[in-house]
């Protein structure tokens, strides 16, 4: 297992595109988080699935943000009508439902810029 | 120190110096926290964690300290190498299934 991969690893796009996401998880992991980051900050948490369903979306995540998990593998996220304020890098994390002690284990990040 | 804005607080040591990073975590009731490390383009790494049942935890060169009096946590970095800059983040484990938060980070310089 090569841990949580994150494709593209960069995306600059205009203002008013869509982009989109994908995460690859470690493959038994049943949990998925997408956080966000901005610069000099720490991660800031938007959404999280466990294995298929989406049990929790932060305030951050407007309507133009949407992220599935189709078959409780794989994760997209699309963010759609981009604003400059989207610009930020785009994490993603698996673990294993451990009660207590949910250990993140995260991927390199897909950094946006909406110009 | 915790950072204002988008400012980032920053240690810089000698090499082979200790190194003490502090984080004051927002909830009293958190009962887990862990201590990330994040090199320039990579996400955050694990390197330490501890329950809210212990004060002190040991890893291989770091220590962890939790003083839940105060909501503080420390990490501890001996025999500080080049290797070892980084932007270092505390997360906190909430009570319920709510996901791990984040502090804002200290950025560790290693001076050669």
């Amino acid at each position: 297992d090569t841990g949580v991969s994150q494709n593209p690893r960069h995306k600059i796009t205009k203002r008013g595109q869509n982009v989109t996401f994908r995460c690859d998880p470690i493959s038994e992991h049943n949990r998925l988080y997408w956080y966000r980051q901005t610069l000099g900050q720490g991660p800031e948490f938007l959404t999280y699935f466990q294995n298929e369903a989406q049990l929790e979306k932060s305030r951050l995540l407007s309507d133009r943000f949407s992220a599935e998990r189709p078959k409780g593998s794989f994760s997209t996220l699309e963010i759609q009508r981009t604003e400059q304020g989207d610009s930020a890098m785009y994490l993603c994390a698996s673990s294993l439902d451990s009660s207590g002690a949910n250990v993140l284990t995260f991927g390199a990040g897909s950094r946006l810029t909406v110009l | 120190g915790e950072s204002v804005g988008l400012h980032l607080p920053t240690l810089s040591v000698q090499e082979g110096d200790n190194s003490i990073i502090n984080c004051a975590y927002s909830n009293s009731a958190s009962d887990y926290f862990i201590w990330y490390k994040q090199e320039s383009g990579k996400g955050p790494q694990f390197i330490i964690d501890i329950r809210s049942n212990m004060d002190k935890r040991q890893g291989q060169r770091v220590t962890v300290l939790l003083n839940k009096t105060v909501k503080h946590l420390s990490l501890q970095i001996a025999a500080t190498q080049p290797g070892d800059s980084a932007v270092y983040f505390c997360a906190e484990n909430q009570p319920g299934n709510t996901p791990l938060v984040f502090g804002k980070g200290t950025r560790l310089s290693v001076i050669a």
